[in-house]
């Protein structure tokens, strides 16, 4: 248990579908991440939050649409979605934004199918 | 760009030693990582080594860097069935705003 929860653990979709991934940490952490991850590939980084406010969007689509209410909770709304976006998605989070000995620490992942 | 690249596959037999590889390019490294993801799970921080050591052992893991040659291995011993997984290595770097740079993970495979 590394004290990050993700839910749903399965979603499928259809394309024209809109659903929401959610995930909790309960560490005190500052920072929370998305991760896209796929097989063979090194993991991308989606979106970060420090203290709420959103400081990094690496080019993802706008279908994907982040939040995040307070610095514990961390959300990705998705809507009109493409097979290719099917994933596992992970969570993270970290003390703050410097990855340092701690390194950050992950939920179990959402495991996504687009239809 | 950054790059952090590992092998994709490692077979070992039970009850030897596995050495996961790995390297990477930026050289304001100041952490680097080892994670294991075991099916159906996140990613779990196993071990990290500090850039200016060589050397870190913990029990069964011990984890080299050469910072020279930018190589970083993973050498778990007397390797069990549990070890199945795959296996992440992490750069963490100042000239990359302190932001996790991943591979794309080693699948350890442990042979009865």
């Amino acid at each position: 248990e590394t004290g990050v929860t993700q839910t749903p653990r399965h979603l499928v979709m259809g394309m024209t579908n809109k659903k929401s991934l959610k995930c909790e940490q309960h560490l005190g952490h500052n920072a929370m991440y998305w991760y896209k991850q796929s097989a063979k590939k090194p993991l991308e980084l989606m979106f970060v939050y420090n203290f709420k406010e959103q400081t990094e969007n690496n080019s993802v689509p706008s279908r994907f649409s982040p939040e995040c209410p307070n610095s514990s909770h961390l959300f990705l709304h998705l809507h009109t979605l493409q097979p290719e976006d099917s994933a596992l998605y992970l969570c993270a989070s970290s003390q703050d934004l410097r990855a340092l000995a701690a390194g950050q620490f992950f939920g179990p992942g959402t495991r996504l199918t687009v239809l | 760009g950054e790059d952090v690249e590992q092998s994709l596959f490692l077979s070992v037999r039970e009850g030897d030693s596995s050495v996961i590889n790995c390297t990477y390019t930026d050289s304001s490294s100041t952490y680097l990582y080892w994670y294991k993801q075991e099916p159906g799970a996140g990613l779990q921080l196993l071990t990290y080594i500090f850039s200016n050591m060589d050397m870190k052992q913990d029990q069964r893991l011990t984890v080299l860097l050469n910072k020279k040659d930018k190589h970083l291995s993973l050498r778990i011993a007397d390797t069990q069935t549990g070890d199945s997984a795959i296996y992440f290595c992490a750069e963490s770097a100042k000239d990359s705003n302190y932001q996790l740079i991943w591979g794309a993970g080693t699948k350890l495979i442990i042979k009865p």
